[in-house]
């Protein structure tokens, strides 16, 4: 059974920070991984898709990696703004039963 | 891009009293959908897998004959919560798979917020 992992659950940072989000997970037979940002109340936002064939996806500010075999993935966020605060989500489309699981998140904000 | 929609958006309705929450995919067929729900300050955790033309897959702990799924077209999955209580307050999201194999990807829905008082 899938398990999703994401450390820390939560994190205060000052504005301009570089800081990193873990995500692991326990079966390494996975399609993709995908993080996701929530602003509270809302659905989700998505950041970036890693495939299973890929190491890292990069947008803007943020570059996100993928060690299948490890079982980990990390978000990376650079120069951190207030706006980035919000709930960051780790998703693992697991091949085992062909389902998506997510990790419990982490919770940022990043002090003006 | 894909986009998927939920109707309504929100909902309060009265303790006892039937739910139907619609999920659609706007500019592509899935065979699949996906119900997720989420209480607050938590993830989200599956509640049932929805299949086209068939009976849906319900996660274990999930009660089938209390959400009920259906996934008549191609389009739309329905997700009816029978006899709500306020326990059954929560966030429902669903998702829809686009592609086939290892190109498929995932687009959520904005979720529906559902207050059972």
């Amino acid at each position: 059974k899938q398990e999703v992992t994401q450390i820390p659950a939560a994190l205060s940072v000052p504005e301009g920070e570089n800081l990193v989000l873990n995500c692991s997970f326990t079966d390494s037979a996975i399609y993709n991984l995908q993080w996701f940002r929530q602003d509270p109340g809302k659905g989700l936002t998505s950041l970036l898709l890693i495939q299973s064939s890929q190491r890292e996806q990069t947008s803007g500010r943020l570059n996100a990696s993928l060690d299948k075999s490890s079982g980990r993935s990390t978000l990376y966020i650079a120069a951190s703004q207030p706006g980035d605060s919000a709930t960051y989500l780790c998703a693992v489309w697991s091949s085992g039963g062909f389902k998506t699981i997510f990790g419990a998140g982490t919770r940022l904000f990043v002090k003006a | 891009g894909a986009v998927v929609s939920q109707h309504p958006s929100w909902v309060i309705c009265k303790s006892g009293t039937s739910v139907k929450i619609e999920c659609r995919s706007l500019d592509f067929q899935a065979t699949t959908m996906f119900w997720y729900r989420q209480f607050p300050k938590q993830s989200l955790m599956l509640m049932a897998t929805s299949n086209e033309g068939s009976k849906a897959t319900y996660e274990q702990g999930v009660e089938k004959d209390k959400f009920l799924i259906n996934h008549a077209s191609l389009t739309l999955s329905t997700l009816t919560v029978t006899s709500a209580h306020p326990e059954d307050s929560s966030f429902y999201i669903c998702s829809a798979r686009r592609g086939e194999g290892r190109q498929e990807t995932q687009y959520f829905g904005p979720g529906t917020r559902l207050l059972v008082l």
